[in-house]
């Protein structure tokens, strides 16, 4: 099976701009949790969707955003981007409690 | 949010000894997990834990699940260069309605092997 897939793996953007982050998940698998990486505050949960509902959050603001399709793909959008979210967005997708991390995508906010 | 306290932060250790690290939560939780992340890499399930007491092996990898569930660890016997990484614990709730919380992880233990 095909792990976790995430795009773009690498983005540069600039302070107030937005971003779309993509997640495919493993297949079969129908939850999908998106977390932020920085050196500073460590891997943070940002939320969780499951067929197509948010069914948790954490502690972000609401320019955090995210989506999920009818086949399980993922979307996650941060808009007017701050210096601060620069760091490495991983997405999760799990079956059951394991969860199965994608490779990440690397946000640099100029 | 909240953070579980992992330590030690840092390991420089010979290749062939054992390495223990642990975590600690003011929190319950009722699944402890371990990952290894590796640069440029997300993080890998090492190994799962679901009920306090539980010891369970993986290899080299042993891990507890602490019998007040507030608390981990993990043992790594006879360190080989490829153990080299950053491991995380994470805790997580799991709820009989088939919900879960989001996991909470602690900052991560470098391990470093000199040769």
């Amino acid at each position: 099976k095909a792990g976790v897939t995430q795009t773009p793996r690498y983005l540069i953007k600039t302070r107030g701009q937005q971003v779309t982050l993509s997640c495919s998940p493993i297949s079969g698998h129908r939850s999908v949790s998106w977390y932020q990486q920085t050196p500073g505050q460590g891997l943070q949960f940002l939320f969780e969707y499951f067929s197509e509902t948010q069914r948790n959050k954490g502690n972000f603001p609401g320019r955090f955003s995210g989506r999920q399709f009818s086949n399980s793909r993922s979307e996650m959008n941060v808009s007017t981007l701050e210096l601060g979210d620069s760091a490495l967005y991983l997405c999760a997708s799990s079956l059951g409690e394991i969860q199965f991390f994608g490779p990440g995508t690397r946000l640099t906010v100029l | 949010g909240q953070q579980l306290n992992q330590s030690p932060q840092s390991m420089f250790i010979q290749e062939g000894e054992d390495v223990s690290m642990n975590c600690t939560s003011s929190s319950i939780f009722n699944t402890w997990l371990w990952y290894k992340q590796d640069p440029g890499e997300g993080p890998v399930l090492l190994i799962a834990l679901y009920k306090a007491g539980e010891l369970t092996s993986n290899g080299r990898l042993t891990a507890q699940f602490g019998i007040t569930r507030k608390d981990s660890f993990l043992n790594i016997s006879a360190s080989i260069p490829s153990d080299v990484g950053i491991y995380f614990c994470a805790g997580r709730m799991l709820y009989s309605g088939g919900g879960a919380d989001g996991l909470t992880f602690g900052k991560g233990t470098h391990l470093i092997i000199q040769p």
